[in-house]
């Protein structure tokens, strides 16, 4: 059974909104929680991260928020731009000594339109 | 810099036969790992290594074989392909000794088995 799940395949949002895009997870004991964009025939990039310790992290037009109690985690896009169209892939592990094993989602195809 | 390199980027086999999937890191990585994508599934870990000569079992290892004579590469062989083979395979790498370090993902290899 997936330990991670994002629940929704596909998103479409106008250019210049804000995206939204969810993931669960069931393990408790996750320590970290990264985002991955991915483009077609590409692999996966490291967009932004969030420790355990904390609710929220900013890295510009990113930010991601985790609600530990609801294991819930959300990534947003403001302003979204067309660029911002790729795969997006939440991923959990179990800390500073598992950097070599992460948890995937399936991943969330967002759709910018200009 | 080329980061991580896999090659082929395509493979069509035939049931039965086997091949390994090329993975090369020129960062100096560890820790070195290899994922399946699968429509619906994420990215699920296959095998993974935290230095050469050490290898473990990720969450689907079972019909694929690898070693870490190098830092530098990672191959992933598949002994007897099966359809069930049919991916798309990312090899990735990361840093060990830091209190968070992403993965660095190559490209891919899209592999079909017939």
């Amino acid at each position: 059974d997936q330990q991670v799940k994002q629940n929704s395949p596909s998103l479409s949002v106008q250019e210049g909104r804000i995206s939204i895009l969810n993931c669960d997870y069931t393990n408790s004991m996750f320590d970290y929680f990264l985002w991955y964009k991915k483009y077609p025939a590409e692999g996966p990039t490291f967009l932004i991260s969030i420790s355990s310790i904390k609710d929220k992290n900013e890295d510009g037009r990113f930010t991601v928020f985790l609600n530990k109690s609801a294991k819930h985690l959300s990534l947003h896009i403001v302003p979204s731009q067309p660029g911002d169209s790729a795969v997006y892939f939440c991923a959990a592990t179990l800390g500073r000594y598992n950097f070599n094993k992460f948890y995937f989602g399936s991943g969330t195809k967002l759709n910018v339109k200009p | 810099n080329a980061g991580v390199t896999q090659t082929p980027k395509f493979q069509v086999l035939k049931t039965g036969q086997s091949m390994t999937l090329q993975c090369a890191q020129d960062m100096n990585h560890e820790y070195m790992s290899w994922y399946r994508q699968d429509p619906g599934m994420g990215l699920r870990l296959i095998h993974y290594s935290v230095g050469a000569g050490i290898t473990d079992q990720g969450e689907v290892p079972n019909g694929y074989n690898v070693s870490r004579s190098t830092t530098e590469d990672f191959p992933l062989r598949l002994l007897s392909a099966a359809p069930s083979q049919t991916s798309v395979y990312f090899c990735a790498s990361s840093e060990p000794g830091r209190y968070f370090s992403p993965l660095h993902f190559g490209n891919g290899t899209r592999l079909t088995v017939t």
